[in-house]
């Protein structure tokens, strides 16, 4: 079964303009990490922000944020005030079972966003 | 500040010849993982290394291996390669599990093009 799923295969937003990503997961472990990397066309995996399954706020990051609903096992991120070169793929990972040794990442399909000037 | 270093960048092997790719992990980063990303695909894990030792296995072939070494870096092998072996091979590190995160930082990646 897919752990995480990202529902946007690609996106089109206005320069200036605000974009949600969406990300949703499955786990039945209590103790998980949420991350966000943007992959541009060079392909170099850039990490972009972390929310831990305890953390009690959002995460931000400057113009990231994640809209964390642990209930509804989402992880969306936001990206404020977009820009011409967060034209990029953007995927969606989980990490379970913290302190438990190195643990991998587990990706969604990704969201391939496209900001328009 | 420094990055995940891996080499080569590029790389280009015939069908059934062998592949050895390096990593060189953050400094003080005593995890290192190996992922492999398809064309059009998302990043697949392959191997885990903690403290010089396996730490975990993924969807990685027989036909691979791998290793970390004392200085931590790590090098992954690839033998009889195949057309599927095609991919961007990443590389990615974590500090030590005391630290605040475990954040996976990853590497550039080796795009390896088997013919």
């Amino acid at each position: 079964a897919q752990k995480i799923t990202q529902t946007q295969p690609g996106m089109f937003v206005q320069e200036k303009e605000a974009v949600t990503l969406d990300c949703t997961y499955d786990t039945s472990d209590p103790s998980y990490g949420l991350f966000w990397y943007k992959q541009p066309s060079s392909g170099e995996m850039i990490f972009l922000i972390y929310q831990g399954s305890y953390d009690q706020q959002n995460a931000t990051e400057g113009r990231y944020s994640l809209n964390f609903q642990k209930a509804r096992k989402s992880a969306n991120l936001v990206i404020s005030a977009s820009q011409l070169g967060d034209s990029a793929m953007y995927f969606c990972a989980m990490r379970e079972q913290a302190n438990q040794g190195a643990q991998k990442l587990v990706f969604g399909q990704g969201t391939r966003l496209t900001i328009n000037p | 500040a420094a990055g995940v270093i891996q080499s080569p960048r590029h790389l280009i092997k015939e069908k059934r010849e062998t592949a050895t790719l390096k990593c060189y992990p953050i400094p003080r980063h005593d995890t290192v993982y190996w992922y492999q990303q398809g064309p059009g695909q998302d990043p697949q894990f392959l191997i885990s290394f903690y403290e010089k030792m396996q730490s975990d296995k993924g969807s990685i072939p027989d036909r691979f291996s791998a290793q970390q070494f004392s200085d931590y870096h790590s090098e992954l092998n690839m033998s009889s390669l195949e057309l599927g072996d095609s991919a961007l091979y990443f590389c990615a590190s974590s500090p030590p599990r005391d630290s605040f995160t475990d954040t996976q930082y990853f590497g550039p990646g080796t795009r390896l093009t088997v013919l």
